[in-house]
């Protein structure tokens, strides 16, 4: 297993420009999850899905819009970068029926936005 | 409110017991977790503890829970390099239909020879 796949690694934009994060597991978990990681401020949640076909907001979804293709893949999109998107992304994905409703994440993209 | 306090770094020397402290602030959490991440990497869940438990052990890692102070330790024994790494304390309260994770600014150990 793989685990939870996210590409690309790193990515430089530059203001205004837009992009999508992607993120898939084979886990087969029904919920899944982005987050941002800012410095001194540890993961803050941005949108998640509880299940395929729902999507839900976060502590900070300004800015962000999410697709929850099918079970396995939920995609991040920025439609118009700022310099506040700074940052590292994380996906991750859980199951309730897993230890403490473990959530497993990804290794994260690092996003520049000039 | 939701919020989850610990302190930023921490050293220690080799061999040595480590400690690191969290606070908590929703009593509704059924887990209470430490993740940790390593340079360039995403987190990996450490341990957890169910909250009607006091205290877990994991081979050298214990975990302490005061429910009354809302505080929870990770105590990391005979600490290595290895351990070097940001450890995160995280609350889960249950929102709808998934557990929402709460997490602190993390703690950065640093282990030296």
């Amino acid at each position: 297993n793989a685990g939870v796949t996210q590409t690309p690694k790193f990515q430089v934009l530059k203001t205004g420009q837009s992009m999508t994060l992607q993120c898939a597991q084979d886990m087969n978990h029904n919920s899944m999850y982005w987050y941002r990681q800012d410095p001194g401020m540890g993961l803050r949640l941005i949108y998640y899905s509880a299940s395929e076909g729902t999507t839900d907001k976060g502590e900070v979804p300004n800015g962000y819009n999410v697709s929850r293709l099918n079970k396995r893949e939920f995609s991040l999109r920025l439609e118009s970068a700022a310099p506040s998107q700074t940052s590292v992304y994380f996906c991750a994905s859980s199951d309730t029926s897993g230890r403490g409703n473990e959530q497993f994440f990804g290794p994260g993209t690092r996003l520049t936005v000039l | 409110g939701e919020d989850v306090e610990q302190s930023l770094f921490l050293s220690v020397r080799e061999g040595d017991s480590s400690v690191i402290n969290c606070t908590y602030t929703d009593s509704s959490s059924t887990y209470l977790y430490w993740y940790k991440q390593e340079p360039g990497a995403g987190l990996q869940l450490l341990t957890y503890i169910f909250s009607n438990m006091d205290m877990k052990q994991d081979q050298r890692l214990t975990v302490l829970l005061n429910k009354k102070d809302k505080h929870l330790s990770l105590r990391i024994a005979d600490t290595q390099t290895g351990d070097s790494a940001i450890y995160f304390c995280a609350e889960s309260p249950r929102v709808g239909g998934y557990n929402k994770l709460i997490f602190g600014a993390g703690t950065r150990l640093a282990v030296h020879p």
